[in-house]
Formats: C-alpha cells, structure tokens, sequence
C-alpha cells in the first residue's frame, strides 16, 4: 500500500514550458507539504496545507501554483518553467498541523529543465 | 536565520562496525528534533523524533541524542549493516505561528561497505 505517491517521478521538459506534478496519500491525513531538494540535498519547504487551505507559502516564485482539490491530494503546477527549477520535489503528507506529528514523504519527482 | 549543520558529510565505514553523526542546530524557539533516513531515489524515513526534555530515543540499532542547551544532538548506528548505507538527515521543528515548519540539515551520507 502506497501511503504517499507522486506522479511523475521523473520529469524532462524545456524552459519556458508549463508543467504539473500530482501527489495523493491515503493516510486520511489533514495535512500536506511540497518541498524542494536541491543539488546540495537540502530540503525546503515550499507549502503547506491544511484541510485545503493554505498555511505554509515560504518564499517561492509565483510560477509555482499548489493546488488542493481535496485533503487526499495536492497537486503542484509549474508555469514558465527556469533551469533553476531542476530539482527533487517531494511531497508529504501528517496527521495535521501538530508540532510532534510525523511527516510522510512521497518517492520524489526528479524535475529536469534543458 | 534557523540553520541545521550536518557533520561528517560523508563517511565509510565497514559492515558490523558502530558510527556517530553529529548535528548543531540554531532553530529557535525550538520544538523538536527529528532524524530522518533517506535512501537513495526515495524520500526520507523518519527514524526518532524527540522533544525539548528527551535526552535519548532508540529505533532498533539507531539511538539518538539530544542536548537542548548545547543544541547538539547525535544519531549512533549500531552494528551497521549494509542496508544502512543512505543519507541521514537531521531535522528540527520551530514553533510557528501557522504550521509545522521543519529546518533540513544538508544530511551525512553514509556507505557501509562489507
């Protein structure tokens, strides 16, 4: 049983196109995040929702539109896409916002811009 | 600036054999401190999560320390095995106003090697 999935896990576009990464978890979750992992390996948040609404916009771009149709799912669409976007995106999901709570990541999605 | 340092970055060591990470944190007001296992090509795992009065947790052959006022804490792996061979990550939570806002380390990456 997947808890948290991501599709696609790997993604090759050119600069200037538009894209879209897809998250769901079937953990019955409240809570879910997009991070981003650079070349160096650090991960950084990028957002956050709770019960479909934003909580966590750190400072990102915004050709970078969340997008949370229900709690189950939050989808990440990339306008005008930059070479610097190149990264390992992940998305995860906890219980909700409580400080203790253990996040759940997805597998990644490996985003390339040529 | 809230900032996770990660030391060694790297480090090899021989199957059967026990080592320590190390991580210094500058997360305040601080809530707490979670290690996190990361496999290559997939997301993190978490492994301990601790609060401000826990000096210690253990996770099987994984046991982490924790000293608040130093703002230092250890992850020592046991007896490795060569399935330990990833990144390890340490992750602290800050009290925020909105969310649960984690501060990635860099991660050490590990190599156990037979």
């Amino acid at each position: 049983d997947t808890a948290v999935s991501q599709t696609p896990k790997y993604l090759v576009t050119q600069m200037g196109n538009d894209k879209s990464i897809k998250c769901e978890q079937n953990l019955g979750h409240d809570t879910m995040y997009w991070y981003k992992q650079d070349s160096k390996k650090f991960l950084k948040i990028m957002f956050s929702y709770n019960n479909k609404e934003l909580i966590i916009n750190e400072t990102v771009p915004n050709r970078f539109s969340p997008k949370s149709p229900d709690k189950a799912h939050l989808n990440l669409h990339i306008n005008s896409l930059e070479l610097g976007d190149s990264a390992v995106y992940f998305c995860a999901s906890s219980q909700d916002t409580g400080l203790y709570n253990e996040q759940f990541f997805g597998p990644g999605t490996r985003l390339t811009v040529l | 600036k809230n900032q996770v340092e990660q030391s060694p970055q790297s480090l090899i060591i021989l199957e059967g054999k026990n080592c320590t990470l190390q991580c210094n944190y500058t997360v305040s007001p601080f809530s707490n401190l979670r290690w996190y296992k990361q496999d290559t090509g997939r997301g993190p795992v978490s492994l301990t999560i601790m609060t401000f009065s826990e000096n210690t947790k253990s996770n099987g052959r994984y046991t982490a320390t924790l000293d608040a006022d130093t703002k230092q804490s250890s992850l020592h792996i046991t007896a490795s095995q060569l399935s330990d061979s990833a990144s390890y990550i340490c992750v602290v939570s800050a009290r925020e106003a909105a969310g649960n806002k984690l501060t990635f380390g860099g991660g050490t990456r590990v190599l156990v090697k037979p």
